[in-house]
């Protein structure tokens, strides 16, 4: 098991609401970033966050956003929920030594109705 | 466009076989090729990893194979077990690693 863990586990919403999603780092790291992996593909990049502030974004629209904290714990917010949103949400923590220390936590499944 | 292509989509093998699964790259700016393993709930585990100044890695019975010139890679599975059941993902990343691109998976079944 890694040290990172995600809040809270499932999750359902209607299309149009506003989500946030917890991550809390593995101790010692200082790198978060959050992935979205829709059914049966594999994990997408939304955006990455260092000493609190974003780093790194893939291609997904404003209405994803994100904050890390001081503590190194990070939440992404989704508004405007839509279907296609529907999808298990990870964040991967890193520490200092680089891309071998990437862990993932166990996700956020996140249904939108 | 989808950065990293990868085969099969599933695959079904008996015990102690060796699955083999593939993947392809076409930027030649990657520098660094980790294997992810997944279980149903549980986020994906780094497996190996390997960089392209070299050919092969091996660590227990996981082995990465890698093709530079023809920006393939693929993991083989030694004596594999039905515990290794599981969803694997190939990634390719560049530079300091903020971004990865993961290929689309390959969900593994070892029949005992």
């Amino acid at each position: 098991e890694t040290g990172v863990t995600q809040s809270p586990t499932h999750l359902i919403k209607t299309r149009g609401q506003q989500v946030t999603l917890r991550c809390s780092s593995q101790s010692g790291h200082n790198t978060v970033s959050w992935y979205q992996q829709a059914l049966g593909q594999g994990p997408q990049f939304i955006f990455q966050y260092y000493r609190e502030e974003e780093n790194g974004r893939g291609n997904f629209p404003p209405r994803f956003s994100g904050l890390q904290f001081p503590n190194y714990s990070s939440e992404l917010n989704v508004n405007a929920l839509e279907l296609d949103d529907s999808a298990l949400y990870l964040c991967a923590s890193r520490g200092t030594s680089g891309r071998d220390t990437q862990y993932f936590g166990p996700g956020t499944r996140l249904t939108v109705l | 466009q989808q950065q990293v292509k990868q085969s099969p989509q599933s695959l079904i093998v008996q015990k102690g076989g060796i699955p083999i699964i593939n993947c392809a790259y076409e930027n030649t700016a990657f520098d660094y090729f980790p294997w992810y393993q997944q279980f149903p709930g549980k986020g994906p585990a780094l497996l190996i990893a390997i960089r392209p100044d070299v050919s092969e890695k091996k660590e227990g019975r996981f082995t990465i194979s890698f093709n530079k010139s023809a920006k393939q890679f693929s993991l083989h599975i030694m004596d594999s077990q039905p515990g290794d059941s599981a969803t694997y993902f190939c990634a390719a990343t560049k530079g300091t690693g903020n971004q990865f691109y993961f290929g689309t998976g390959t969900s593994l079944t070892v029949i005992p």
